[in-house]
């Protein structure tokens, strides 16, 4: 099974800030690898597939970087509507799942 | 648009059994594999099963596999999960998932839309 880890788990920041989530999988799976957005109560929304590809729909704010086993996520210009909790997953073998960044303000 | 609304949850016993439905409207659903992923009470999404575009393939997780069956009907447009022996570590919000590309035949393919989820609690 490929692990999937997530860091930070929590992020606190302000509106206006850059943020970047980083994701580590336990072995390389290419750029299969899907960034989704959480809000409390919601069902995920996805953002990024390819690692670095947008969804339709999905603002440029949002980029995606990466390959092998290290991928980032970086939202520009946070907005209020974008504190929510990101999760990564691999989909290279069986799909796996971050534990999870919870963004929060500050 | 793309819809999928998922119904069937509800309180069972432990052991029990729960049928959830998946219906899917806004897109050719015969071309599309579809996922089941769920999420325990304030924890992370976690993969459970996947079902090829024709049915012909179907993937588990290992926490399911041998309990839970994911199947479809094409003609009526509709994935399905059956549990059976139901634990409570079961518990947890489960989401259908669509395939973003047509006609993926394993699980490598990324999802694009989500349903709104539907509660399955297993308790005595």
């Amino acid at each position: 099974d490929i692990q999937m880890t997530q860091s930070p788990s929590s992020l606190s920041a302000s509106v206006g800030d850059r943020v970047t989530i980083t994701c580590r999988a336990s072995q390389g799976i290419s750029n299969y690898l899907a960034w989704f957005q959480q809000k409390p109560g919601k069902a995920p929304k996805s953002l990024i597939y390819a690692a670095s590809s947008l969804q339709s729909g999905v603002p440029s704010k949002f980029s995606g970087s990466g390959s092998g086993t290290d991928f980032t996520l970086t939202i520009s210009s946070l907005q209020p509507e974008d504190f929510a909790t990101y999760y990564c997953q691999q989909y290279n073998s069986y799909p796996s799942f971050g534990q999870g960044t919870r963004l929060e303000i500050k | 648009q793309v819809q999928l609304v998922e119904s069937g949850g509800g309180v069972v016993q432990p052991g029990g059994s729960l049928r959830l439905s998946c219906a899917a409207s806004g897109f050719t659903f015969s071309s599309y594999g579809m996922h089941w992923v769920r999420q325990a009470p304030g924890k992370g999404l976690e993969w459970v099963a996947f079902i090829r575009y024709d049915g012909s393939n179907k993937y588990y997780a290992d926490s399911v596999k041998g309990r839970f069956t994911i199947s479809r009907d094409n003609s009526k447009n509709t994935l399905y999960l059956q549990m059976n022996s139901l634990r409570a570590e079961d518990t947890a919000v489960y989401y259908c998932a669509k395939d973003r590309a047509l006609y993926c035949s394993s699980t490598s393919c990324p999802i694009d839309y989500w349903g709104q989820g539907t509660l399955v609690t297993v308790s005595s």
